[in-house]
């Protein structure tokens, strides 16, 4: 599976958006980018994955570039609630593992 | 659905000792998968099951750690003995598929089971 590579923290400011990037350079046409967040003493939580098409669900919205060496994951109005660890994963359509990596840390601030 | 079950939440025990943790995953998938989270190590994947198989257990640390999956919806992860060093949060997670394009293979994760080993 590709390597990711994520800023180790961010802010955002409650009520704006945040916008998170990661870098997967090494992606493989195969491979799908997902993401999961951590928030403090809870298990992972799915928020989003995608291919090559920009996605968007209730939680947020995933831009894929068009080289796919790189995404960001937009939480369109962030609150204090979103804040945790964020990890972007990106693995094969056959594979079978998610390496979660080390994330960034976003804080929303008040 | 309940999500995916775990206990205990918190166990703290003695180096020496046995430790059990459990796990029932979302009724209906058929892959379950055990991590561990360290602060050192984040987190990682120690073994995952399909269809109550083992499948893939490079990432079980020692021959201290084993883990079962007798039915669909129960398995378990020991630790025996117990060391200081196992101390983690140890997260079981399911999916419903893998390998299939994307589509079915979310990972549903646990609560988690804060092990503390003294």
């Amino acid at each position: 599976d590709a390597k990711t590579t994520q800023p180790p923290s961010m802010d955002c400011a409650e009520g704006r958006a945040a916008n998170l990037p990661c870098n997967h350079s090494t992606i493989s046409g195969n491979e799908y980018v997902y993401w999961y967040r951590q928030i403090h003493s809870q298990g992972p939580q799915y928020i989003i994955h995608g291919l090559k098409n920009n996605e968007t669900n209730e939680m947020a919205s995933l831009i894929i570039t068009e080289d796919r060496k790189s995404s960001t994951l937009i939480l369109p109005h962030a609150t204090l609630r979103d804040t945790a660890v964020y990890y972007c994963i990106v693995r094969r359509t056959l594979g079978n593992q998610f390496y979660f990596g080390t994330g960034t840390s976003l804080t929303v601030i008040p | 659905d309940a999500g995916v079950i775990q206990s205990p939440r918190h166990e703290v025990t003695e180096m020496g000792q046995e430790v059990t943790l459990r796990c029932k995953p979302i009724s209906g998938h058929d892959y379950l998968f055990w991590y561990r989270q360290t602060m050192m190590r984040g987190l990682e994947l120690l073994i995952y099951f399909n269809n109550n198989v083992p499948i893939d257990d490079s990432g079980m640390p020692e021959d201290r750690f084993s883990a079962k999956m007798p039915n669909a919806s129960f398995s378990t992860l020991k630790i025996q003995p117990s060391e200081p060093r196992d101390s983690a949060v140890y997260f079981c997670a399911s999916s419903l598929r893998m390998g299939l394009a994307g589509v079915g293979e979310t990972q549903y994760f646990g609560p988690g089971t804060r092990l503390l080993v003294l």
